[in-house]
């Protein structure tokens, strides 16, 4: 069975361009979740989706992010324009019950 | 107050010794509890499921207390390879909300 898969696994762009996330989850899972890790400091939460509704996006830094998930299926997690502090490691995560399970995140460098 | 916190280490120690972390969680109606190990520039990969009863897999052990809302991880005859970032995760909510602590680093020494 496929894990949870990100992609692209690397992004460098400049500061002012416009980058678009996506993660596909584990068939079924309809809690998805997005994540960050800047360099240093813990995994901060983002957004939460059940099926395709935004359950929590508390975590989401400012208007420049914006997440979708089509259908329920995958999501997209789009930086708009993207400034430095945006770098860091975004993780993907998908659960049905309890246990999340993660993809090996997109590492993003705005420079 | 953080939802969950943990001391972010480093803990360092020589192999072939126990070493155990704690980690508080502020939320009283938290439901599931677990310990999550990350590898330098990997994904976060569950290791081991907390339950009020205590459970132990190997050289693991995890307990919960629920009454002083903390978690514990205890790991004995430390491995080099057992070197790596811990981290505390509370679910909670009915949608199952995950919250993770910073994490803790291990690293263990020959």
């Amino acid at each position: 069975e496929a894990g949870v898969t990100q992609f692209p696994s690397h992004s460098v762009i400049e500061k002012g361009q416009t980058v678009t996330l996506r993660c596909d989850p584990i068939s079924g899972h309809d809690n998805l979740y997005w994540y960050r890790r800047v360099m240093g400091k813990e995994i901060k939460f983002l957004l939460h989706f059940v099926k395709e509704s935004k359950q929590d996006e508390s975590g989401m830094p400012n208007n420049r992010f914006l997440a979708e998930r089509t259908g329920g299926t995958y999501s997209t997690l789009k930086v708009q324009p993207a400034e430095l502090e945006d770098s860091g490691v975004y993780f993907c995560a998908s659960s049905q019950n309890t246990e999340a399970f993660f993809g090996q995140g997109t590492r993003l460098t705005v420079v | 107050r953080k939802e969950v916190e943990q001391d972010p280490g480093p803990f360092n120690v020589p192999e072939g010794a126990t070493v155990a972390f704690n980690c508080t969680y502020s939320n009283s109606a938290s439901q599931s509890f677990f310990w999550y190990r990350q590898d330098c520039r990997k994904e976060p990969k569950l290791l081991m499921s907390v339950y009020s009863s205590g459970n132990e897999d190997g050289r693991f052990t995890a307990q919960l207390n629920r009454a002083s809302q903390y978690i514990s991880l205890l790991i004995r005859d430390s491995k080099l390879s057992d070197s790596a970032t811990y981290l505390c995760v509370v679910t909670s909510g009915g949608y199952q909300k995950v919250t993770f602590g910073i994490g803790t680093k291990l690293q263990v020494i020959p």
